[in-house]
């Protein structure tokens, strides 16, 4: 059964970057031909694709965010992490990671999010 | 402004069935059938219930299911039940961004 585990601060500070990491248990994040994503949902609203990576370095992000999104993963820890950079209040979201089967939106197994907020 | 477009609520009966429709444009849904569905429950993460327009992944109910025409996805769930409650999400794969999702829809089992 795969697990994953989003983790990082709650609080960041506005024109800082934030950062996190989701830790992958019960399969490697290399193998599978999955595509591993990041989405977030702002306090009370909708869900926002943020991007994907696969084959251990191919990322594709949400246009909006393009400018200021970095995927990455480190296979020899089997995690996944996402960096924003600039952020506002307009940031402040719970933040999830997910495995996509097949990278068009058939997200099958999810972190159970991170709450991070950007105040000064 | 979401890109796709759910109506704000829907509501039924126990044992009822509802439909949940999911309006996209031809750069979307009426463009690619990798239309998924998800639920949420308060303060959980989404899961999914339907992809690729009408299956469902193993251990759903088959209670759960997914059809689509034209630009519009639907969800319907049929026998409602009292755990159904929750919120729902469509998503679909787009052209331009990728991936959108639908603004949810909040399901009340009355």
């Amino acid at each position: 059964q795969v697990q994953l585990q989003e983790s990082g601060p709650g609080l960041v500070k506005p024109s800082q970057t934030l950062s996190l990491t989701c830790i992958v248990s019960g399969g490697s994040i290399s193998s599978g031909g999955y595509y591993w994503s990041w989405i977030r949902q702002h306090p009370g609203k909708g869900l926002e694709w943020i991007g994907y990576i696969y084959n251990s370095g191919i990322t594709y992000y949400n246009p909006s965010l393009k400018s200021r999104v970095t995927i990455s993963v480190d296979t020899s820890k089997n995690q996944l992490s996402l960096k924003l950079s600039s952020v506002t209040a307009a940031d402040t979201a719970v933040y999830y990671c997910a495995r996509d089967l097949k990278g068009y939106g058939e997200l099958d197994y999810w972190g159970q999010g991170t709450l991070v907020t950007v105040s000064s | 402004q979401s890109a796709l477009t759910q109506p704000a609520s829907v509501s039924g009966s126990p044992g009822q069935s509802i439909t949940i429709s999911c309006t996209g444009s031809n750069s979307d849904i009426g463009l690619y059938n990798f239309v998924s569905w998800y639920q949420q429950h308060p303060g959980k993460a989404p899961k999914l219930m339907i992809y690729d327009v009408s299956y469902r992944p193993s251990g759903v109910s088959n209670r759960f299911s997914g059809s689509k025409s034209g630009n519009t996805a639907s969800l319907t769930i049929s026998g409602l039940q009292a755990e159904d409650e929750a919120d729902y999400y469509c998503s679909s794969y787009t052209s331009s961004t990728s991936q959108v999702f639908g603004g949810g829809t909040k399901l009340t089992v009355l």
